[in-house]
């Protein structure tokens, strides 16, 4: 079955370098993988989502990569704002059924 | 007023008692979902429903009961609660266009005592 692997540390930075957050995957190529934010106590917010023939999508601050042959995704905080401060959830999906398989997610602290 | 919402925030129930757990969109999504979270095991699926009347299992299904009678509503009820169900239980909804991404309500947490 598909796996999902984000860095299980957190990543501390300090305010306007870029956060770099990793997400792996195992067995199949999903069609389309997506970047989630957590907050404590709240629902998951949808950030970005890149189908699997695109290498790299833009939104604003936010930059995503996919990498079918490494099965790696990277997505990228730019000039990062204590505020970015949150967990971040990596979401494949899985299969042609709509349901999506999740990362545990990284927390990002970002000092000021 | 627009959004997904959830009904209670919070609830503590006894081992044994039957709980229900209220979503509501008002988007018209198809889709629907129920997920709980869990330290350790991130966000795993417990039903979801494609459309009113259509709903299927999840990854952890067992003691939970969905239904779908209005596109708007997908409540998720624990049959005999058990301590091992005390979690966070998020809704989700996804429209039927390209897009993919889901929104989700503000969570319930739940305690079973």
């Amino acid at each position: 079955s598909q796996k999902i692997e984000q860095n299980s540390e957190a990543l501390n930075i300090q305010e306007g370098k870029t956060a770099t957050l990793t997400c792996n995957y195992t067995n199949y190529s999903p069609a389309y993988l997506q970047w989630y934010r957590q907050d404590p106590g709240r629902g998951p917010v949808f950030l970005l989502l890149i189908r699997e023939n695109e290498k790299e999508k833009r939104k604003e601050r936010l930059k995503v990569t996919f990498d079918t042959t490494l099965k790696q995704s990277l997505f990228h905080i730019t000039a990062s704002q204590p505020a970015d401060s949150a967990t971040y959830l990596c979401a494949l999906d899985a299969g042609n059924n709509r349901k999506l398989i999740w990362g545990l997610g990284t927390s990002l602290a970002v000092n000021p | 007023d627009a959004g997904i919402t959830q009904s209670p925030r919070y609830k503590i129930t006894e081992t044994g008692r039957q709980v229900t757990l209220m979503c509501h969109q008002t988007w018209s999504h198809s889709y629907m979902f129920w997920y709980r979270q869990d330290l350790g095991h991130g966000l795993r699926l417990i039903y979801y429903s494609a459309a009113a009347d259509i709903t299927d299992k999840g990854e952890v299904p067992d003691g939970y009961v969905v239904s779908r009678s209005k596109t708007e509503n997908f409540p998720l009820t624990l049959e005999s609660a058990t301590r091992s169900q005390t979690s966070v239980y998020f809704c989700a909804s996804m429209g039927l266009g390209g897009g993919y991404e889901q929104y989700f309500g503000p969570g319930t947490r739940l305690t079973v005592t």
